[in-house]
């Protein structure tokens, strides 16, 4: 399984934007990048995927490095509810319903 | 709400003793798949089920076993429980690339 290196742990205020970094430098071409969030005391929770170009839905958006090396999970604006553990996951695109391999993640404190 | 629905929410019981934990997977996914989250180890895969068939394992111990039914609700069986057990089980479903997950059954052993 490939590899990914996230900072263990970040801060951010009150409807301010999160720039959430992951580094993937040993990604293949088949892999798709994905990001769970797991509040507390809750299971993950799905937040957004993608292969090579920069997607954006309604809980955040994921910008993908040219390289495809890195990636960044933007939170445009932080609420107390995002305070959470965020995993970036890499996932081969031919592995339908394969398993999520979670790191350590990056843990976000939500200041007020 | 993710969907998933998980039972018991919690469970105490004794060290040698066997439990079962029951997954109800999301109307329509086929798939189901269980992790545990520990202290020390994280968020780890354990097995997947997929429409009743055993598709992959992970780091599950032989004191632990699962199947998926029919109806496509899933269990989890610990046996000979250590201390070591306790932990968070989460169970998940899918049905393309996103996994849903359960609110989990967390394990106090003895």
């Amino acid at each position: 399984d490939a590899k990914t290196t996230q900072p263990n742990s970040m801060e951010s205020n009150e409807e301010e934007p999160v720039h959430l970094p992951c580094n993937h430098s040993t990604i293949s071409g088949t892999d798709y990048i994905h990001w769970y969030r797991q509040l507390p005391s809750q299971g993950p929770e799905y937040v957004i995927h993608g292969l090579t170009s920069n997607v954006n839905n309604r809980m955040a958006s994921l910008a993908i490095a040219e390289d495809r090396k890195s990636s960044t999970l933007i939170l445009h604006r932080a609420t107390l509810r995002d305070a959470a553990v965020y995993y970036c996951i890499l996932r081969p695109s031919f592995a339908y319903g394969n398993k999520l391999v979670f790191g350590a993640g990056t843990i976000l404190r939500v200041k007020s | 709400d993710s969907g998933v629905t998980q039972t018991p929410k919690h469970l105490i019981t004794a060290t040698g003793q066997r439990v079962t934990l029951r997954c109800s997977p999301r109307s329509g996914d086929l798939s189901v798949y269980w992790y545990q989250q520990s202290l020390d180890q994280g968020l780890q895969f354990l097995i997947q089920y997929y429409n009743g068939e055993e598709r992959a394992k992970g780091n599950i111990l032989e004191r632990f076993s699962a199947q998926q039914f029919p109806d496509l609700h899933s269990e989890l069986n610990l046996s000979s429980l250590e201390l070591g057990d306790s932990a968070l089980y989460f169970c998940a479903s899918s049905a393309a690339d996103t996994q849903y997950f359960g609110p989990g059954t967390r394990l106090t052993v003895l």
